[in-house]
This record gives structure tokens, C-alpha cells and sequence, in this order.
């Protein structure tokens, strides 16, 4: 595809609900990292995939939230019993790999994700 | 604790002065500098970046960069902004080997006064 792309792109959900929220990298792109913009503040990591395997999952706030990706593309972010400290945007982005840490990241629109 | 601070948070300025936006970082090893910028309704992209060799780097958009290793910092400068450059601009590092996972700046909102 062109870009990286995500979906939903919003989305409203109660307190206590399960979400998954989607990203699809660019094709070829074996690198997929997602992070969590609060309000006003900065990137967040969460997790970061090479290949279908994640070297670092040190970003997840909790056990509620999990990621995996399947066939080096698309990923899912999963939160479960959702909080309202988990609004948020939630952005993907992908690179070629990860090698020496020095290939481009590419953005993704990210899923705006308000627990109420 | 791994962090990257971005002194200036919101900045305003009027068309044909210069910007100077400071980042300061604390990560152990060698690493890899980058500045990425949102423009309004767009997707985070790449301003410019830095691997090794020359510390001053020059990115898209008349935007360069200069690492100095001894204040742990990588400042972004423009000698003349444009309305056109008003956005959000990021900060950010990683290491070169290891965890590849980076550590982003909290931003600085440049407002451009036409």
C-alpha cells in the first residue's frame, strides 16, 4: 500500500470493554513499532515487532495490553477491561527493519481511542 | 532512566526569524538522533537524522541539526521559518544495537506568524 494505515480511527468505547485497534505497515516493511500519545504529551512506546517476533515489550503499561502480528504484516493491539487512563491516540509505524536502528520510521494516521 | 527532554514547548515566531528548538537526551551508549515533524492533519514523517560522522546534518525543508556529544544534545535550527513550517516537531533517539525501541520527546508546537 502507499502507507502505513490504521483503523478505526476513532474510537469510542466504556470503561471495562476489550478493544483492538489495527495496523496494517507498508508492504515490505518487517520493522512495526506502536506507541501511545496521551494529551499534550509526548510518544510513548509500547512494543515493538521484527518480523513476527517482539525483541521489546517494555512499553506495555500493563498486562491488559498485548500486540501481536502475524504473517510480518499486520498487527493488533489489544487492551482488554479498558480504563479511562487509556485514552489516547495510538500510533503505528513501520520501517525496513531494525537494523543498527537506522531505517525511517513511516506513521500511521493512529486510532484515537476515548474510554468514557 | 532512558528520557528525551524538549525544553521549549510551544514557540511562536514571525515569518523570517530564526529557530533554534533544543533537545537534550540520557540514553547509555552510542545512538542514533532523529527530529520527525507533524505538520496539522498529517502523519508524523522524517525532518532529519543522525547516524555518525559530520555532527551537523542537514534535513528537508532548509532544517539542519547539530550533535554535540559532550551536552548530550541535538538541537534543531532553521535560519529563516516559513508560515508554512508551523507544526509539531519531535525529537527522538534510539540505540545502535540492542533494543531498537525509541524514545521520543514530549514535542515542541511551533506557531509561524505570517
Amino acid at each position: 500500500g502507499a502507507g502505513v494505515s490504521q483503523s478505526p480511527s476513532n474510537k469510542v468505547t466504556e470503561k471495562g470493554k476489550d478493544v483492538e485497534l489495527r495496523c496494517d505497515p507498508i508492504s515490505g516493511h518487517t520493522a512495526l513499532y506502536w506507541y501511545r500519545q496521551r494529551l499534550g504529551q509526548g510518544l510513548e512506546f509500547l512494543i515493538y515487532f521484527q518480523g513476527n517476533s517482539a525483541p521489546d515489550k517494555s512499553g506495555l503499561p500493563s498486562d491488559r495490553f498485548s500486540a501481536e502480528r502475524t504473517g510480518e504484516s499486520v498487527s493488533t493491539l489489544t487492551i482488554q477491561r479498558t480504563q479511562q487512563e487509556d485514552s489516547a491516540v495510538y500510533l503505528c509505524a513501520s520501517s525496513l527493519d531494525t537494523s543498527g536502528g537506522r531505517h525511517e520510521q513511516f506513521f500511521g494516521p493512529g486510532t484515537r481511542l476515548t474510554v468514557l | 532512566a532512558q528520557s528525551v527532554s524538549q525544553h521549549n514547548h510551544h514557540v511562536i515566531l514571525s515569518e523570517a526569524a530564526s529557530l533554534e528548538l533544543g533537545c537534550n537526551y540520557s540514553y547509555g551508549g552510542t545512538v542514533n538522533l532523529f527530529w520527525y515533524v507533524q505538520y496539522p492533519g498529517q502523519h508524523l514523517q522524517l525532518l532529519l537524522k543522525y547516524f555518525s560522522g559530520d555532527p551537523l546534518v542537514k534535513g528537508i525543508k532548509g532544517f539542519e541539526a547539530e550533535f554535540i556529544k559532550s551536552k548530550f544534545s541535538f538541537n534543531l535550527r532553521k535560519p529563516s521559518v516559513q508560515w508554512s513550517d508551523t507544526a509539531e516537531y519531535f525529537c527522538a533517539v534510539n540505540r545502535i544495537s540492542g533494543t531498537y525501541k525509541y524514545i521520543f520527546g514530549t514535542g515542541t508546537r511551533l506557531k509561524v506568524l505570517a
